[in-house]
């Protein structure tokens, strides 16, 4: 079946270090593979996507890279900042007639000043 | 400004009670979707539509109902037969033109007292 793994949280970080967070998945085909955040109290805002292997999908300094050798899509980012706290979702897509995402079960991130 | 909104932000019902969430769209997109989120889990799919007129059921879909009459609109009833409804509602909506994104709504936070 299509299923997602994410890194167990919470996750905390200080201001400024570097940001892993692992996600891999089983699939059958070629999914398209997103990472989604999500804020406190709100929906799911799209951060980036990659839609075949070896793609990286990148946006406000995260970065993700599509393995298919690996079945990965670990978030990086460089530095991270206060704002980026929140809880961040891996998800692929399941198309059989019907575009559907399957969903990790979300990492929370804080990060201290 | 285009995007999706779901109306209300807060919702309390007394249990037995029957209650219908708002989702509309203005991206002109042909797919729509509820998911229920819990405390510290991932997102589960309620129900989807492809096309006005037609909708599928997800993998929790009892104690629940949907229609989907316009192309901008999809609302979710939660039936006195479903059995926790205290949870947080997004709704979301794509196009296969978008290779399988969804974008969200705000969400919908419903008590159940």
């Amino acid at each position: 079946g299509n299923s997602v793994t994410q890194m167990e949280g919470p996750v905390t970080l200080s201001e400024e270090a570097f940001l892993t967070i692992n996600c891999t998945y089983t699939a059958t085909g070629y999914p398209s593979l997103f990472w989604y955040v999500q804020y406190p109290g709100e929906g799911l805002q799209l951060l980036l996507k990659a839609t075949k292997a070896d793609d990286k999908g990148s946006n406000k300094g995260f970065e993700a890279t599509y393995r298919k050798e690996t079945t990965s899509f670990h978030l990086e980012k460089g530095s991270v900042q206060v704002s980026d706290s929140a809880v961040y979702f891996c998800a692929l897509s399941v198309t059989r007639g019907a575009q559907k995402l399957v969903f990790g079960q979300g990492t929370r991130l804080t990060i201290n000043p | 400004d285009g995007g999706i909104t779901q109306s209300p932000k807060y919702l309390f019902r007394k249990e037995g009670q029957n209650v219908t969430l708002s989702c509309e769209q203005n991206l002109n997109h042909d797919a729509m979707y509820w998911y229920r989120q819990d405390p510290g889990q991932g997102l589960r799919l309620i129900y989807y539509s492809q096309i006005v007129n037609d909708f599928q059921k997800g993998d929790i879909a009892e104690g629940y109902s949907v229609s989907r009459e316009k192309k901008e609109s999809f609302p979710l009833t939660v039936t006195s037969a479903q059995k926790n409804p205290t949870a947080f509602y997004l709704c979301a909506s794509g196009t296969s033109g978008d290779r399988d994104t969804q974008y969200f709504g705000p969400g919908t936070r419903l008590t159940v007292l």
